[in-house]
């Protein structure tokens, strides 16, 4: 199993250009997540899903779509980058039942100049 | 609403010395709880966890117990290496399970040889 994987590893943005973050598991998880991480900040969730075709609003949606038309694919989307979304991007995934643990990707590092 | 409140860092030891990073919690009922540990430029990875009141988490030398009481969920090792060092995360979990997991800010941890 791969787990959780985010594509790109790395992306520097114009202000105003606009990308596509792709996060895709393979363990069957209900439950995707977006967060960002900013220096002293700790994790700030973005956007969560609780099952293919649903999106939720998390703490700091502003800036930010995302989709999931396929169980094991949450794409996040920034139509017009800003610096202030400079910041490392983490996906992670969970089972519908249980104890919630959390299963996370390795990050993108998004640089907007 | 849930939270979770950890102790501030940075923290800086020398190896061997004994580690404690607190953790207390707000949440009704009995929460799930989790202590997450990222190591410089990867994603979080699952240290321990506990999901219920006495139990203790333990792995690669690191301890915590879920004390209902004084709800806290203290992170332990008795002598820690430099390659422990990293940045840890308390969490909990809803009892039901079906919302994000609520995260701490994270606690820097620097080990010193």
């Amino acid at each position: 199993n791969a787990g959780v994987t985010q594509t790109p590893k790395f992306r520097v943005l114009k202000t105003g250009q606009s990308m596509t973050l792709l996060c895709a598991q393979d363990m069957n998880h209900e439950y995707m997540y977006w967060y960002r991480q900013d220096p002293g900040m700790g994790l700030r969730l973005i956007h969560y899903s609780v099952g293919e075709g649903t999106t939720a609003k998390g703490e700091v949606p502003d800036g930010y779509n995302v989709s999931r038309l396929k169980k094991q694919n949450f794409l996040l989307g920034l139509e017009s980058a800003a610096p202030s979304q400079t910041s490392v991007y983490f996906c992670a995934s969970s089972r519908l039942a249980g104890d919630n643990e959390q299963y996370f990707g390795p990050g993108t590092r998004l640089t907007v100049t | 609403g849930n939270s979770v409140t950890q102790m501030e860092g940075p923290v800086t030891l020398s190896e061997e010395a004994f580690l404690t990073i607190n953790c207390t919690y707000t949440a009704t009922g009995y929460p799930s709880l989790f202590w997450y540990v990222q190591y410089p430029g990867e994603g979080l990875q699952l240290l321990l966890k506990a999901t219920k009141a006495d139990d203790k988490g333990s792995n690669k030398g690191f301890e915590a117990t879920y004390r209902k009481e004084t709800t806290s969920f203290h992170l332990e090792k008795g002598s820690v290496q430099v390659s422990d060092s990293a940045v840890y995360f308390c969490a909990l979990s809803d009892i039901a399970g079906n919302t994000p997991l609520v995260f701490g800010k994270g606690t820097r941890l620097s080990v010193i040889a």
